[in-house]
């Protein structure tokens, strides 16, 4: 079945220093979805990229969609500490069927 | 805006035991998904319904079961508890179509001692 690979699974940064996960499917996507999920709370939808080599920013973050559009990233600019959390990757493929990768969890110290 | 209500936060349940989880949405949307959350496996799909009385297995199915009888309610059943059971259960709602985000109850944290 479709596979989608989430890495790292945890990145330790210093306030103001960048962040940038990756998120690769072993299928062709139709579109893929990013959610933030805040310690204790619940995912909650960021974006939707579904056209090839598609990037679209929200402030300090950057998402891109791959030209196959297998693999997509998120990179945050100048991280604060309000962006802890973890972040997830979600592909959905032809069938319709969504698939989360296995999140990165973001730690932020003052 | 959306919300999703999942009845209860917290649960500990005895091995054996028949355990429901509910979950409400007051928006009308036809598509409703049981997911169950562990570190570092992300969201798997457990099962969904894209209607009521219908319902469809997701990637790990085995051990639960679904109820479906209102199109705002969505029921999670364990048939009979078990250890590898503990997890945090997350419900979420979907308009129709490729295109819709997932909308995200709060969750369920369940431990079966």
């Amino acid at each position: 079945g479709q596979q989608v690979m989430q890495i790292p699974q945890y990145q330790h940064v210093q306030e103001g220093e960048d962040f940038t996960t990756y998120c690769n499917s072993s299928t062709t996507l139709s579109n893929i979805q990013w959610y933030k999920q805040r310690p204790g709370g619940h995912p909650v939808f960021l974006i939707q990229l579904v056209k090839s080599g598609e990037v679209k920013k929200q402030k300090r973050l950057t998402f891109q969609f791959g030209e196959a559009k297998k693999n997509s990233s998120l990179h945050i600019t100048a991280t604060q500490t309000t962006d802890v959390g973890t972040y997830f990757c979600a592909g959905r493929n032809a069938g319709n069927m969504l698939t989360f990768g296995g999140g990165t969890r973001l730690m932020v110290k003052p | 805006d959306v919300k999703v209500t999942q009845s209860s936060r917290y649960l500990v349940k005895r091995t054996g035991e028949k355990v429901f989880l509910e979950c409400v949405q007051d928006m009308d949307h036809e598509n409703m998904f049981w997911y169950r959350q562990d570190p570092g496996l992300g969201l798997r799909l457990i099962y969904f319904s894209y209607d009521v009385k219908m319902k469809e297995k997701g990637d790990i199915p085995e051990g639960y079961s679904v109820s479906r009888e209102k199109k705002e309610r969505f029921s999670l059943i364990l048939e009979s508890a078990s250890t590898n059971q503990t997890s945090m259960y997350l419900c979420a709602s979907s308009l129709p179509g490729g295109n819709s985000p997932l909308h995200f109850g709060n969750g369920t944290r369940l431990t079966v001692t």
